[in-house]
């Protein structure tokens, strides 16, 4: 099944500690984002990559850290959390033209930070 | 710059009534993507449809429909006597060569 998967689904976590959220797609996708959803903002970009070792910054890049070492792995690093970026945090992938471009998205993660 | 405009922020049916929901968006890109994605009390977010800057057809599906403008930078999307499951946040965007820009979602609510 084609898919993205996201880890973990739910996180508390304290300020400062670092964390990282995985991102895996198994449909040989160029393209990985990641997102955070926040109430009346809608999704706002971080991250984005268009290939293997391509990475960019999105509309709200600050405070978080992403690599790109394999196709289907995107993992988000927060190396200091603080309580702002308590969120829901959506991965996705897509291809990068064509007729393909929409983005699938994994089940989403809830981070808290206390 | 981009932007996805949503002005509506929630819309509240009764069931089998219809309901539209609006997007406008701002780009100075010649070849962009539009898209809707529904997101169900549940969180996930299900893709609906897309659109490609070069093709202006309407498209009909089942209850649903879209209908894109250029001239007025508008992607309407239209649910036909809606019914209760399609209670969602619904979400507009917009997609240049490597970005992804999304709206800021309009909830319905239908009521039975």
């Amino acid at each position: 099944e084609a898919q993205v998967t996201q880890n973990p689904r739910y996180l508390i976590t304290v300020t400062g500690k670092k964390l990282t959220v995985t991102c895996s797609q198994n449909m040989n996708h160029e393209y990985m984002s990641w997102y955070r959803q926040d109430p009346g903002l809608g999704l706002r970009q971080i991250y984005y990559s268009m290939n293997v070792e391509v990475t960019d910054k999105g509309d709200v890049p600050e405070g978080y850290k992403v690599s790109r070492k394999e196709k289907r792995n995107f993992p988000l690093i927060l190396e200091s959390p603080s309580p702002n970026q308590t969120s829901l945090y959506f991965c996705a992938s897509s291809l990068i033209g064509g007729r393909g471009t929409e983005a699938f998205f994994g089940q989403g993660t809830r981070l808290t930070v206390v | 710059a981009q932007k996805v405009t949503q002005a509506q922020t929630e819309i509240s049916v009764v069931e089998k009534e219809d309901v539209t929901l609006d997007c406008v968006y701002e780009t100075r890109d010649t070849t962009y993507y539009l898209f809707w994605y529904k997101q169900p009390p549940s969180g996930e977010l299900v893709f609906l449809i897309r659109r490609n800057s070069f093709d202006e057809q309407n498209e009909i599906s089942g209850r649903y429909s879209w209908n894109f403008q250029k001239s007025t930078s508008s992607f309407n999307f239209t649910i036909t006597a809606s019914q209760v499951v399609d209670s969602a946040v619904y979400f507009c965007a917009l997609r240049n060569f490597n970005k992804f820009y999304f709206g800021s979602g309009t909830k319905l609510n239908v009521k039975p």
